[in-house]
């Protein structure tokens, strides 16, 4: 079966600290994988996703960059996180069937939440 | 940009009562939609989904609706239960690898 894992569980960093937290999926091949941020109270915001190794899209300008070194892994990144990066990270998957980029539901990480003070 | 909406951000419904949770989407090429389920400082789960090609898709003790003519979707929760208080958001696959999230509704169940 199909697990992902994501790390740490919470995070609390000064602002101009850098970020790195990671995600790991297991049991399956060539996922695309996805980077969301949730606000307090909010809806979930894509920040990056990715088809394959180092083929990653950006969904908004942000202080953030995302990087896939292997297949499945999927590691969100900051050189310097400021205030407004606070937030819940999650990180997801989707399979590919039969090849094919069917549309399909995203399974998801039990997230991240980091606190920059 | 193109998003997924929803028009309630909170509902409150009586344990047993029937749930009904709305959704908006604004692409009309959008195929295939999804409702998850959040519990706080949780990922969200898959509810249940349904294509395009389709109105309506039943699990068990939920059913979606999907009208295309005016780009709305529905989650019905049958007799609903405390567990089932949490947000509930819908999602929208446009066939380009992206799953874009609506804003969400949190459902109370009261006793």
């Amino acid at each position: 079966s199909q697990t992902i894992h994501q790390w740490p569980a919470t995070l609390v960093q000064p602002v101009g600290s850098p970020l790195s937290l990671e995600c790991t999926v297991e049991g399956t091949s060539n996922p695309n994988l996805y980077w969301y941020r949730q606000a307090a109270g909010r809806g979930l915001q894509l920040l990056f996703y990715s088809i394959g190794i180092d083929q990653i899209s950006s969904e908004v300008p942000q202080n953030l960059s995302a990087s896939r070194p292997q297949d499945r892994q999927f590691i969100l990144s900051s050189k310097k996180l400021l205030l407004s990066d606070s937030g819940f990270y999650l990180c997801a998957w989707s399979p590919i069937l039969w090849g094919l980029r069917i549309n399909t539901e995203a399974f998801f990480g039990h997230g991240t939440r980091l606190t920059v003070v | 940009g193109e998003s997924v909406g929803l028009h309630l951000p909170t509902l409150s419904v009586q344990e047993g009562d029937n749930s009904i949770i709305n959704c908006a989407y604004s692409n009309s090429a959008s195929d295939y939609f999804i409702w998850y389920k959040q519990e706080s400082g949780k990922g969200p789960q898959f509810i249940i989904d349904i294509r395009s090609n389709m109105d309506k898709r039943q699990g068990q003790r939920v059913t979606v609706l999907l009208n295309k003519t005016v780009k709305h979707l529905s989650l019905q929760i049958a007799a609903t239960q405390p567990g089932d208080s949490a947000v509930y958001f819908c999602a929208e696959n446009k066939a380009t690898d992206k799953l874009i999230f609506g804003t969400g509704t949190r459902l109370q169940v009261f006793p």
